[in-house]
């Protein structure tokens, strides 16, 4: 079965860290940029990183730069994020994604999303 | 930075076809997408390129851009439809999304 499957959510405090991993099955994960998408609570969604197939390029937004890095392991089929250095509003569900590009073009979707995995930051 | 906006509410009654807009600048520039999200489940890209349908999506869901705005439309809307509806594009290597529509089928 085609998956993708998070953990490594938790409650941490503020300034804490923590890391999340995301387990890919079913596909050849080394052909994909890969995603992490976060919810919080009532509101929208976001990315914030992606990452290339080989891992050699790497893209993060703004709010998270220097904070958080992406990055993975094709021999375990593993994505992670490591957050460091957490705040209150970095409280969501954060998911993991598969990107696929619009051929002949720079747009991208994503066409496989995993479950989810809740990090709260909080005292 | 680029943004795109969404009605934060779109209601229908079942059988009926509902649309939902999406808006940002010179957006039919670029290929949108649209996802749907169900309170405690992954989202799912119900149309990508526009208008495309991925496998094992209904075929009253379907979408256009052009201009400014892009939209989805659901036809013959079904209980089931009901949900946080999101529209995506790309920029400067990352993604954006629309703030999201709760679709309600009354």
């Amino acid at each position: 079965e085609v998956q993708l499957v998070e953990s490594g959510g938790g409650l941490v405090q503020p300034g804490g860290s923590l890391r999340l991993s995301c387990v890919a099955s079913g596909f050849t994960f080394s052909n994909y940029w890969m995603s992490w998408v976060r919810q919080a609570p009532g509101k929208g969604l976001e990315e914030m990183a992606n990452i290339k197939e080989d891992g050699s390029e790497k893209y993060s937004v703004d709010s998270v730069k220097g904070r958080f890095t992406i990055s993975r392991d094709n021999t375990k089929n593993s994505l992670y994020l490591q957050m460091n250095s957490l705040r209150a509003e970095d409280t969501a569900v954060y998911y993991c994604a598969r990107d696929i590009e619009v051929a002949g073009s720079n747009d991208w979707y994503f066409d496989l999303w995993g479950r989810g995995t809740l990090v709260t930051v909080s005292s | 930075s680029y943004e795109l906006t969404q009605p934060p509410s779109v209601s229908v009654s079942p059988g009926q076809t509902a649309s939902i807009p999406c808006s940002g600048d010179k957006l039919g520039d670029r290929y949108a997408s649209w996802y749907q999200h169900k309170p405690g489940q992954s989202p799912v890209v119900v149309i990508y390129e526009d208008s495309k349908w991925p496998s094992g999506i209904p075929e009253r869901f379907s979408g256009s851009n052009s201009g400014n705005t892009a939209t989805l439309t659901i036809s013959g809307t079904q209980a089931m439809d009901e949900a946080d509806y999101y529209c995506q594009a790309w920029d400067s290597s990352t993604a954006v999304f629309g703030g999201g529509t709760k679709l309600t089928v009354l």
